[in-house]
């Protein structure tokens, strides 16, 4: 029930196109759903986050969908750059303690 | 405003051995959680700190274990090292509640 499931395990995108990753989670309790951006020799670094009161919150290039009665939620990346090619991990938390974290999405932006 | 520092960036220790590693937090932040990345297992949950205090534990054995000092500083011990147990370690830093977790740019232990 503390399992985060995140798909795709791998994803390939041209560059300007939209890169979308996908996660559900189980454990209704989990109240903070934060996307994480992994670079090779890198800490996780939040890029967005989102609580389950709102159903989608932007940031620049970034949104996150939140489904909160099919328990998914997604990210997506609009004009997709090569500068974003990274890992990304999904997370969900309850009261922002003890993250639990997808196995990620290794994205490629082709040039 | 200095991030978080994990010392040292680079581990190489025998099987068996116990080895310590170490995370400043940012200044301020009175929680810090632990981390293991593996590419097999992906990031899992080891244990976060608050205020020197142990508030949450992840699903490892016994071996793992950690503490946190009054200035928030952290430390994670493993004891009678495994094979396995070589991964990046993380440490994440946080003010609590649903403030951003900033992470460090990890320890990587690598066990022979």
């Amino acid at each position: 029930q503390q399992q985060v499931k995140q798909s795709p395990q791998s994803l390939i995108v041209q560059k300007g196109g939209i890169s979308i990753i996908n996660c559900a989670y189980e454990n209704t309790a989990f109240d903070y759903f934060p996307w994480y951006q992994q670079f090779p020799g890198k800490g996780p670094a939040l890029l967005i986050a989102i609580r389950p009161d709102v159903s989608e919150k932007k940031e620049g290039r970034f949104t996150i969908s939140f489904n909160k009665s099919a328990k998914q939620f997604s990210l997506h990346i609009m004009d997709s750059q090569p500068g974003d090619s990274a890992t990304y991990f999904c997370a969900a938390s309850i009261e922002g303690q003890n993250f639990v974290f997808g196995p990620g999405t290794r994205l490629s932006v082709l040039p | 405003k200095a991030g978080v520092t994990q010392t040292p960036r680079y581990l190489i220790k025998t099987r068996g051995q116990q080895v310590t590693l170490s995370c400043s937090p940012i200044s301020g932040h009175r929680s810090v959680s632990w981390y293991q990345q593996t590419p097999g297992q992906g990031l899992q949950f080891l244990f976060e700190y608050f205020s020197e205090t142990q508030r949450n534990k992840g699903n490892f054995p016994g071996r793992f274990s950690g503490r946190q000092f009054s200035n928030s500083r952290s430390e994670m011990n493993v004891s009678t090292l495994e094979l396995g147990d070589s991964a990046l370690y993380l440490c994440a830093s946080a003010g609590g509640g649903f403030t951003e977790a900033f992470f460090g740019q990890g320890t990587r232990l690598t066990v022979v």
